[in-house]
């Protein structure tokens, strides 16, 4: 059974750093790794979406990776900006195919102060 | 952009009565889902929903739960005889493709006294 791990639970940084938000997962047959933003009261906003045979998806500012054989993937943000404080989700695509179920880690809370 | 359409946005309902969810999602997607997340909880998979029938079903997802697709635009999640520990954030979800990222609507709050 698909675990998902999200460090830190938290995390506030100021204006401008750059950062790293963690996922780990246990079954490493995955299909895909999906992140998520999600604000306060609100849905799930997908961010970048990595196929299990790629290494690393950009979109931006936001950079994410995935390792299989060591069962991680990382969300780097760079110059972070306070409209980024939300949420951050990762899920795990399983591995029934196409129609897979995404497995999601509990998330990390990220404050970013002007 | 499109975007999956969710009704209502709370529902208030007292124990033991059965509500229905509903979802309009984008219209060219063929694969529908409905997660939900209890307060200060993960996000868990209730059910998926493909070609006309559900693919899979969690645990949680029992007989008092029940999906369908009446028609070709809308998505609906029904649940019998709601209990307390049914209170929770419920979102649909779709996609066009099994390759492609899901879609998230914004959820419907339901709260069962």
């Amino acid at each position: 059974k698909q675990e998902v791990t999200q460090i830190p639970a938290a995390l506030s940084v100021p204006e401008g750093e750059n950062l790293v938000l963690n996922c780990s997962f246990t079954d490493s047959a995955i299909y895909n790794l999906q992140w998520f933003r999600q604000d306060p009261g609100k849905g799930l906003t997908s961010l970048l979406l990595i196929q299990s045979s790629q290494r690393e998806q950009t979109s931006g500012r936001l950079n994410a990776s995935l390792d299989k054989s060591s069962g991680r993937s990382t969300l780097y943000i760079a110059a972070s900006q306070p409209g980024d404080s939300a949420t951050y989700l990762c899920a795990g695509g399983g591995s029934g195919g196409s129609n897979y179920k995404l497995t999601f880690g509990k998330g990390t809370l990220l404050t970013v102060n002007p | 952009e499109p975007e999956v359409t969710q009704t209502p946005s709370h529902q208030v309902t007292q124990m033991g009565q059965e509500v229905i969810l509903r979802c309009v999602p984008i219209s060219n997607h063929l694969y529908f889902y409905w997660y939900r997340q209890i307060l200060g909880q993960k996000v868990e998979f209730l059910v998926s929903f493909y070609n006309n029938e559900i693919s899979e079903k969690s645990e949680i997802f029992d007989d008092q739960f029940s999906v369908e697709r009446p028609d070709g635009s809308n998505f609906t999640l029904k649940i019998r005889s709601t209990k307390l520990e049914d209170s929770a954030m419920y979102f649909c979800a779709s996609k066009r493709t099994g390759v492609e990222k899901l879609f998230f609507g914004s959820g419907t709050q339901l709260s069962v006294l």
